[in-house]
């Protein structure tokens, strides 16, 4: 079985600030793997995911993560983030060919970008 | 485009009451989930459909049951309502393989 942990429960960052929000996952076959962000009182949108090949992917919103699988990683960034990018985010996985839908999900992390 | 509609967006029950949410797409996706979202704990898994006619239970399925007739419609019906499932439900869907999910609004469900 696959896991996921998303290291920072909130991050907290001032507008125009960097942002890194970590995400570390375990599994014994290949992975898919998806950052998810969710607004308040919505569903959650795909951010961006990674399938195969280049390791690193870029999303909606200027937002780019990095597939490292030595360290079993795919942490999120983006350069300078904005008041709207204020939610909560989720770092997901699936085992690799099978249905996306059976993904687990890692816990969340509230990104909160302050003026 | 409707994507994935659920509803009711609110509903308070009361302890052994029962309910079912209703959830539709319009993507033609095979695959269509229901998860509950609880403080800190993420998504958690509870059945799942790669189409219809066909259900699977997934982390946390008790409690709850589920029926897919048609490709469209997923509904999740709960029997006998108990306050631990207190929670906000989203239900989501996909194509079979290697896709990721839409999700709908979610809702917010509150037993007393």
């Amino acid at each position: 079985a696959q896991s996921v942990t998303q290291l920072d429960s909130q991050v907290p960052v001032f507008e125009e600030a960097p942002v890194e929000l970590r995400c570390n996952y375990s599994s014994s076959v290949s992975v898919y793997l998806f950052w998810y962000v969710q607004y308040p009182n919505q569903g959650l949108q795909l951010l961006l995911k990674y399938l195969s090949g280049s390791t690193l992917v870029k999303g909606i919103n200027g937002f780019e993560a990095e597939f490292n699988k030595s360290q079993t990683s795919f942490h999120l960034r983006k350069p300078s983030v904005h008041i709207s990018d204020t939610a909560e985010y989720f770092c997901a996985v699936s085992v690799y060919n099978t249905n996306a839908g059976k993904s687990t999900f890692g816990d969340g992390t509230t990104l909160t970008v302050k003026p | 485009n409707a994507g994935v509609t659920q509803t009711p967006k609110f509903q308070v029950l009361k302890t052994g009451q029962s309910m079912t949410l209703q959830c539709a797409q319009d993507m033609n996706h095979e695959y269509m989930s229901w998860y509950r979202q609880d403080p800190g704990m993420g998504l958690r898994l509870i059945h799942y459909s790669v189409g219809a006619g066909i259900t699977d239970q997934g982390e946390v399925p008790n409690g709850y049951n589920v029926s897919r007739s048609t490709t469209e419609d997923f509904p999740l019906r709960l029997l006998s309502a108990a306050p631990s499932q207190t929670s906000v439900y989203f239900c989501a869907s996909g194509t079979v393989k290697n896709s990721p999910l839409h999700f709908g609004n979610g809702t917010r469900l509150t037993v007393t």
